[in-house]
């Protein structure tokens, strides 16, 4: 059983901070990483991808990704109340799994 | 363009019925999948289709089924509802595979009596 792990949080972090997410896998030949976020009472939404190890970066948002240690993380730099919202990292891997394996969330709160 | 589109978004159903809820992909988007949410265990993966054949089934009873039409649209039913059914049902689409990631629809909250 392919398993994604996330601290369940809630995170929370003042206006401003860094906001710091992450997300261990158990599937070593994973090959797709995601990130979305969800806010309550909505679909979750795409904001992050990531397929090679290292950093991506998109606005104030980073995806990292070390697949030896079967980690991915997303940072959210000068957060924004606007950012709260359960964050969801997913993951894929080739070979014939067609789908996305999702972790159970991190709720963040950014405080004004 | 269109996003996602499901319905209905609310239902009410009892106990023994049966249920059908509809998802249109994304024009050009021809795999579709179908999650169950719920607050204790998260997005539980239910079903995937590409090309009216379901490529792959998640860890549900069979009262669950799913189909795909051959303009990409799907449907999914449940038989004999049970109360721990009532989830939020959400379809998801992308354009081949879920390598690309998915785009989601708003859902079908369904609630179970």
């Amino acid at each position: 059983q392919k398993e994604v792990e996330q601290n369940s949080g809630p995170l929370s972090v003042p206006e401003g901070a860094i906001a710091s997410l992450n997300c261990t896998y158990s599937d070593r030949v994973s090959q797709s990483f995601f990130w979305y976020r969800q806010y309550s009472g909505k679909s979750p939404e795409l904001i992050m991808s990531i397929y090679s190890n290292g950093d991506k970066e998109d606005g104030r948002f980073t995806a990292q990704l070390n697949k030896a240690s079967q980690y991915v993380s997303l940072l959210i730099r000068d957060s924004q109340p606007s950012d709260s919202a359960t964050y969801l990292c997913a993951v894929n891997s080739e070979g014939g799994s067609e789908k996305l394996v999702f972790g159970k969330g991190t709720k963040l709160t950014v405080n004004p | 363009k269109a996003g996602v589109t499901q319905t209905p978004r609310y239902l009410i159903k009892t106990r023994g019925q049966q249920v059908t809820l509809s998802c249109s992909p994304i024009s050009g988007h021809r795999s579709v999948s179908w999650y169950q949410q719920t607050p204790g265990q998260g997005l539980q993966f239910l079903f995937e289709y590409f090309s009216e054949t379901q490529r792959n089934k998640g860890n549900f009873p069979g009262r669950f089924s799913g189909r795909q039409f051959s303009n990409s649209r799907s449907e999914m039913n449940v038989s004999t509802l049970e109360l721990g059914d009532s989830a939020l049902y959400l379809c998801a689409s992308s354009v081949i595979q879920s390598n690309y990631g998915y785009t989601f629809g708003s859902g079908t909250r369904l609630t179970v009596v």
